[in-house]
């Protein structure tokens, strides 16, 4: 069966610091991989979607960049942080194509940014 | 893509059915309506989702109206456990060929004791 794995899960860190957040899944090849972020009492919003090795779509702009070096494995980093990356950060995976398949998350990782 | 409208907020009671509402009212045709949940500080839990018929599992039912527009979801048997925030979301394909996943703000279901 397929599992996500994202880590750590908490996580607190200085402004200006550098971040390296690492999502890895198992059981199936060729996923699509995402990066969300949720502030606080706000929905999920999409940071970075990928459809396979080195491609990388960002769907906003931000302090944040996101890589895949492996097929199942989806990096979200900065070179610096600000306070407002502080959030509760997100990897899912999904199936590929026009077929129906569902999303799976991994636990998260609550950031802070003190 | 399809934007989806849910109330911000529903209580309900131990044991009642829970009934969540989504307005999709752009939706078309070839995009599904899906249905998600996060218990607070976890990842978001795939529930359901469904074309045009209704469908139903082990977690519950949803309830798409003919022309689409609009969908509910039923918990039949709310237990303390489905406190949660509900998302309801319609699945973009884009040009590529590939999905991608985008979230609202969801409805806070509070069941009371």
């Amino acid at each position: 069966s397929q599992t996500i794995h994202q880590w750590p899960a908490t996580l607190v860190q200085p402004v200006g610091s550098p971040l390296s957040l690492e999502c890895t899944v198992e059981g199936t090849s060729n996923p699509n991989l995402y990066w969300y972020r949720q502030a606080a009492g706000r929905g999920l919003q999409l940071l970075f979607y990928s459809v396979g090795i080195g491609q990388i779509s960002s769907e906003v702009p931000q302090n944040l960049s996101a890589s895949r070096p492996q097929d199942r494995q989806f990096i979200l980093s900065s070179k610096k942080l600000l306070l407002s990356d502080s959030g509760f950060y997100l990897c899912a995976w999904s199936g590929f194509g026009f077929m129906n398949t569902e999303a799976f998350f991994g636990q998260g990782t609550r950031l802070t940014v003190v | 893509d399809a934007k989806t409208t849910q109330p911000p907020s529903m209580d309900c009671a131990e044991g009642r059915a829970a009934n969540l509402p989504c307005n999709h009212s752009t939706i078309s045709g070839n995009e599904y309506v899906y249905w998600y949940r996060q218990i607070h500080s976890q990842g978001p839990q795939y529930i359901i989702h469904g074309l045009k018929n209704n469908e139903t599992n082990e977690m519950a039912s949803l309830i798409i109206t003919e022309d689409r527009k609009s969908s509910t979801l039923i918990l039949p048997h709310a237990t303390l456990r489905d406190t949660a925030v509900y998302y309801c979301i319609v699945r973009v394909v884009n040009s590529g060929g590939y999905q991608k996943v985008t979230f609202g703000t969801g409805t806070k279901l509070q069941v009371i004791p």
